[in-house]
């Protein structure tokens, strides 16, 4: 069964670095997510992306974060100068359209120090 | 603003005991509704999803969740657990007719197995 994939796994950076998370969504797949799950807490909505543009973002996504898909298949988000509360399980998503569930990958745990 | 309540942090369940985890949501209208389950280390597995019509959907795994729009409930059930169950479940709600809005999460439900 295809699957989203994340890379890497895990991911340690120092406070102030950018850091890019890469994610391949399921290849026929037509809209993307990036959510973030910080230790112990819920699963929260980052962005969405369609037809190669922001469709949704949430208060937390702000212009430290940028999101792209450089090519047809890797869709990433960077965050830039990050902080030690960026630290967190970042889990991507797609969907083949608009109704159907979203599919999350395994995720990135990134750490900050 | 939507939201998704899970009440029971963690819950305890003998195997081959029966299992009803509790999900309560509030939006404007009937929402998408979901049930994703995840092991450590693991991302998030789709168990079921409620988008209209029978309000009793079947899932993978033998679970099954009822849609219970007088109690803006959606609790997900399982008739015997196995200790293969232990996981972390969440229940999230989308935008009705789909979109690209993300989903909004509950906070979890650590499921314990005794033996």
């Amino acid at each position: 069964e295809p699957e989203v994939t994340q890379t890497p796994s895990h991911q340690v950076t120092q406070m102030g670095q950018e850091v890019i998370l890469r994610c391949v969504p399921i290849s026929n797949h037509l809209y993307f997510y990036w959510y973030r799950q910080i230790l112990g807490q819920k699963v929260e909505f980052l962005v969405s992306f369609y037809n190669n543009e922001i469709s949704e973002k949430s208060e937390i996504f702000d212009d430290q974060f940028s999101v792209e898909r450089p090519d047809g298949s890797n869709f990433t988000l960077k965050i830039r100068s990050t902080k030690l509360e960026d630290s967190a399980m970042y889990f991507c998503a797609s969907g083949i359209d608009s109704n159907q569930p979203q599919h999350f990958g395994d995720g990135t745990r990134l750490s900050i120090l | 603003a939507q939201s998704v309540t899970q009440p029971d942090i963690h819950i305890t369940v003998s195997e081959g005991a029966s299992l009803e985890l509790r999900c309560n949501y509030s939006y404007g209208a009937t929402p998408y509704l979901f049930w994703y389950v995840q092991s450590p280390g693991q991302g998030l597995q789709l168990l079921l999803k409620y988008f209209s019509g029978d309000t009793l959907v079947q899932g993978i795994k033998g679970f099954e969740a009822e849609f219970k729009r007088s109690q803006s409930s959606f609790n997900l059930r399982k008739p015997s657990v196995h200790w293969s169950d232990a996981a972390e479940y969440f229940c999230a709600v989308g935008a009705p007719g789909g979109g690209a809005d993300g989903l909004t999460f509950g906070k979890g439900t650590h499921l314990i197995i005794q033996p």
